[in-house]
């Protein structure tokens, strides 16, 4: 059965920090990536997705991931986290985009 | 472009009570998906309509939920007689193509008393 894994349910960063979010899969076929946000009361919102084009995927607020294949990983990295950065991050996979796995979310705090 | 939207937002039942929730999705998008998301996980896949053709149904899916996208244009998923257990957050996107971006709604939170 297909999976997604988010490492940390919760990851708290200083402003300015690295922010690193961490999502595996579990295929042996590579699937098409994709990383969402949710800001509080609002809803998910695509950050960047990754469809076998580069590897090195950039999205939108300066986010970017790298899709890793021999790792089965594709991990969200900002250089510089923003109070606004604080939401709910989602890590999704999808064979057909008729179907989509999610994983279970990764909470970011961005403290002072 | 209004962005995708669902009635209601918040629905109170009782047990064993059927509910019905509205998608509107964004204007001509064909594709259109319905998730459950409940507190502390991910969105869990429903459902997919193309159109008007449902083309996916996840094996989670009891008999007792059904939805329908009559002439690909809104949606309505079913609950028959509610349990506990159904209470969640209600999600529906829509896409234009295979792989465009999928846009979500603010969901319908369902509340099974």
């Amino acid at each position: 059965a297909q999976s997604v894994t988010q490492l940390g349910s919760h990851v708290s960063v200083s402003e300015g920090a690295l922010v690193l979010l961490r999502c595996n899969y579990s295929s042996s076929v590579p699937p098409y990536l994709f990383w969402y946000v949710q800001y509080p009361n609002q809803g998910l919102q695509l950050l960047l997705k990754y469809t076998s084009a580069a590897t090195l995927v950039k999205g939108i607020n300066g986010f970017e991931a790298e899709f890793k294949k021999s790792e089965t990983s594709f991990h969200l990295t900002k250089p510089s986290a923003h109070m606004s950065d604080a939401a709910e991050y989602f890590c999704a996979v999808s064979y057909n985009f008729n179907k989509f796995y999610f994983g279970s979310g990764t909470k970011l705090n961005v403290k002072p | 472009d209004t962005g995708v939207s669902q009635n209601p937002r918040h629905k109170i039942t009782k047990r064993g009570q059927n509910v019905t929730f509205r998608c509107d999705p964004i204007s001509e998008h064909n594709r259109l998906y319905w998730y459950r998301q409940t507190l502390g996980q991910g969105p869990e896949f429903l459902t997919y309509f193309q159109n008007e053709a449902q083309l996916e149904k996840s094996r989670l899916l009891s008999d007792r939920f059904s939805a329908e996208r009559p002439k690909g244009s809104f949606s309505t998923l079913e609950i028959q007689r509610t349990e506990q257990g159904d209470s969640a957050m209600y999600l529906c996107a829509s896409s234009l193509d295979r792989a465009d971006t999928q846009y979500f709604g603010p969901g319908t939170r369902l509340t099974v008393l």
